[in-house]
């Protein structure tokens, strides 16, 4: 148990659906990520977040949309997804975004998009 | 963008077996981190390096900031079932604004 929990840990859903992945961290941090693990490839970040604000775009397709509504919740929209986008999502969080800051990952939610 | 080369890619070993593994850039970070993941599960730290040449042990487990700031090596001794898993290396070159570059993991599996 590291602190960081995310919602569902499984979803599956059409291209034509709108969906929301939950992210919730219980460790008093300040900074949140978003991060794509596709088969064979190695961790992706999406987005950062330091105090509910965006700081890091890591050139993601607006079918993906982030909102970080306070310092503990992070959520991460999904629409009119393609099936590339099947993948694990992870949350990180850590205590700012200074160096030598640690972040901690969630467990995931596995996306399957049909 | 950086990218680091994580090797072996898979280990087949014997429980007990000693276990390494390493990472290497092209360009310098200022941290690196060891992370663990089991299937279904995000990854989990195992160590992180702060300080170029810093060795550090958490258990069985040993890592090493290289020199160069260009690598950092990950021994496992003694291995044990519950070792089996992906390990991956991270780096950080500056904030945590810039994220963490992985590597592609080296899957430990134990043979009985």
């Amino acid at each position: 148990e590291t602190g960081v929990t995310q919602t569902p840990r499984h979803l599956v859903m059409g291209m034509t659906n709108k969906k929301s992945l939950k992210c919730e961290q219980h460790l008093g941090h300040n900074a949140m990520y978003w991060y794509k693990q596709s088969a064979k490839k190695p961790l992706e970040l999406m987005f950062v977040y330091s105090l509910e604000e965006r700081v890091e775009n890591n050139s993601v397709p607006s079918r993906f949309s982030p909102e970080c509504p306070n310092s503990s919740h992070l959520f991460l929209h999904l629409h009119t997804l393609q099936p590339e986008d099947s993948a694990l999502y992870l949350c990180a969080s850590s205590q700012t975004t200074r160096p030598g800051d640690t972040q901690y990952f969630g467990p995931g939610t596995r996306l399957t998009v049909l | 963008g950086q990218q680091l080369n994580q090797s072996p890619q898979s280990m087949f070993i014997q429980e007990g077996e000693d276990v390494s593994m390493n990472c290497t850039s092209s360009s310098i970070f200022n941290t690196w981190l060891w992370y663990k993941q089991d299937p279904g599960e995000g990854p989990v730290l195992l160590i992180a390096l702060y300080k170029a040449g810093e060795l550090t042990s958490n258990g069985r487990l040993t890592a090493q900031f290289g020199i160069t700031r260009k690598d950092s090596f990950l021994n496992i001794s003694a291995s044990i079932p519950s070792d089996v898993g992906i390990y991956f290396c991270a780096g950080q070159a500056g904030g945590g604004a810039d994220g963490l570059t992985f590597g592609k993991g080296t899957h430990l599996i134990i043979q009985p």
